[in-house]
């Protein structure tokens, strides 16, 4: 089974400012995706593909990476990207999830 | 527009079952293949499994071959999951999730909560 390590497990951000989280994974993996999931609301997509933006998803929010780094930015950070980030792969069986950064706002 | 509504919150007794549905509109059922998800209070997502509506076949993560059973109702295009022997650490919130091309979950439920309690 691949696991991905997220990180920072949680961080705060003001308004305006860049934000990324990382995601690590134990064995190379093709693509990574990434959700969002407010509290109290079901995940939603946020990147497929990697870098691919998911429909509807404002143009701030960027992926990037390859092998076993990953990475999710959010160029100016907004209220209400204040939630909890998932990396996810499907390069092996199972179905796998970085453990969820929190991300706050500042 | 493509929903996904799930059934109500279940309490369960311990040793005993829970079946979750998972009604989808707005798209044609047999098209897609729907992932299972737990999520444990407080916790981050768990890959259940698939299931393909046209033909039946599942796929199920190790840990959940003997606690889950994928299902689905073409006639009214529902996915189910039954979740068997219960135990506390079934007390999660299971949401269903349609896999689009390349491999992403599009739409998802709104989650059902399953609390086992004696």
């Amino acid at each position: 089974e691949i696991v991905l390590t997220q990180s920072p497990t949680t961080t705060a951000a003001s308004p305006g400012e860049k934000v990324t989280i990382t995601c690590l994974a134990s064995s190379s993996v093709s693509n990574m995706y990434w959700y969002q999931q407010k509290s109290g609301a079901s995940p939603k997509l946020l990147i497929y593909s990697t870098s691919s933006l998911a429909s509807g998803v404002p143009d701030r929010f960027s992926g990037s990476g390859s092998g076993t780094s990953y990475s999710l930015t959010i160029n100016t950070m907004e209220a209400e990207d204040a939630a909890t980030y998932y990396c996810q792969q499907w390069s092996s069986n199972p179905w796998t999830f970085g453990g969820g950064t929190k991300l706050e706002l500042k | 527009e493509v929903q996904l509504q799930q059934s109500g919150p279940e309490v369960g007794r311990p040793g005993s079952s829970v079946k979750i549905s998972c009604k989808a509109s707005g798209y044609t059922f047999t098209d897609y293949v729907m992932n299972w998800v737990k999520q444990s209070p407080g916790q981050g997502l768990e890959w259940i499994g698939w299931i393909d509506p046209e033909y039946g076949s599942t796929d199920y993560a190790e840990k959940f071959k003997k606690k889950a059973t994928l299902t689905a109702d073409t006639s009214s295009n529902t996915a189910y999951i039954q979740l068997s022997s219960l135990t506390s650490e079934d007390t999660a919130t299971y949401f269903c999730a349609r896999v689009a091309i390349p491999d992403v979950m599009d739409a998802w439920g709104q989650g059902a909560s399953v609390t086992v309690s004696s």
